[in-house]
């Protein structure tokens, strides 16, 4: 069955540092892959998405995510961080009309 | 910002209540989906929506039913709720799977 793995719960960065969130994907065929955020008390925003061509995929508000098929990952990454992306980020792969979600990873950003 | 919004916010209510949250879309998107998000579980999908009168379950429908009567709203019914339907529930759209979702502020529910 097709799934996402997100192995951190809790991550702590000082504000300027880079970030690496970590995700990974069971499924069979080719994915298609998500990134979003969510702020305290909001609703989930897309960061970017990846369907096919070029692995490394730009996104909003300084976010990037590599694909990477023999590793079955869809890392996200920020190379400054800043206090307003304090929030949860979840991956999420889609199987044919659905999206599965990762369980989330928290960021915490220290000044 | 898509133009989902969701009613109530929130709410309060005693278990064995029958329950119904609303998602209105202004975006004309054929799919509308039901998420609950619980700690530690992310998002788990409960029903979705691929065209009016046409719904499918997620992987925990059990105690819910869904209805779509037309294209901009999609009902959530909790028959009678229990204190294991304590959540925040959150509807998405999406227009042509597998593309992106996108999601409406979320309820939240408390049953006491």
């Amino acid at each position: 069955a097709q799934s996402v793995t997100q192995p951190d719960i809790h991550i702590t960065v000082s504000e300027g540092a880079s970030l690496e969130l970590r995700c990974n994907y069971s499924y069979g065929a080719t994915p298609y892959l998500f990134w979003y955020v969510q702020s305290p008390g909001q609703g989930l925003q897309l960061l970017l998405k990846y369907f096919s061509g070029d692995t490394l995929v730009q996104g909003i508000k300084g976010f990037e995510a590599e694909f990477k098929r023999s590793q079955s990952s869809f890392n996200l990454r920020k190379p400054s961080v800043h206090w307003s992306d304090a929030a949860e980020y979840f991956c999420a792969v889609a199987n044919t009309d659905k999206l599965i979600f990762g369980t989330g990873t928290r960021l915490q950003v220290f000044p | 910002d898509a133009g989902i919004t969701q009613s109530p916010r929130h709410k309060v209510t005693e278990t064995g209540t029958p329950v119904t949250l609303r998602c209105h879309q202004t975006e004309n998107h054929r799919y509308m989906y039901w998420y609950r998000q619980d700690p530690g579980h992310g998002l788990r999908l409960i029903h979705y929506s691929y065209g009016v009168k046409d719904t499918d379950k997620g992987e925990v429908s059990d105690g819910y039913s869904v209805s779509r009567s037309k294209t901009e709203d999609f009902l959530l019914t909790l028959e009678s709720a229990t204190s294991s339907q304590t959540s925040v529930y959150f509807c998405a759209i999406s227009d042509s799977p597998p593309y992106e979702q996108y999601f409406g502020p979320g309820t939240r529910l408390t049953v006491t």
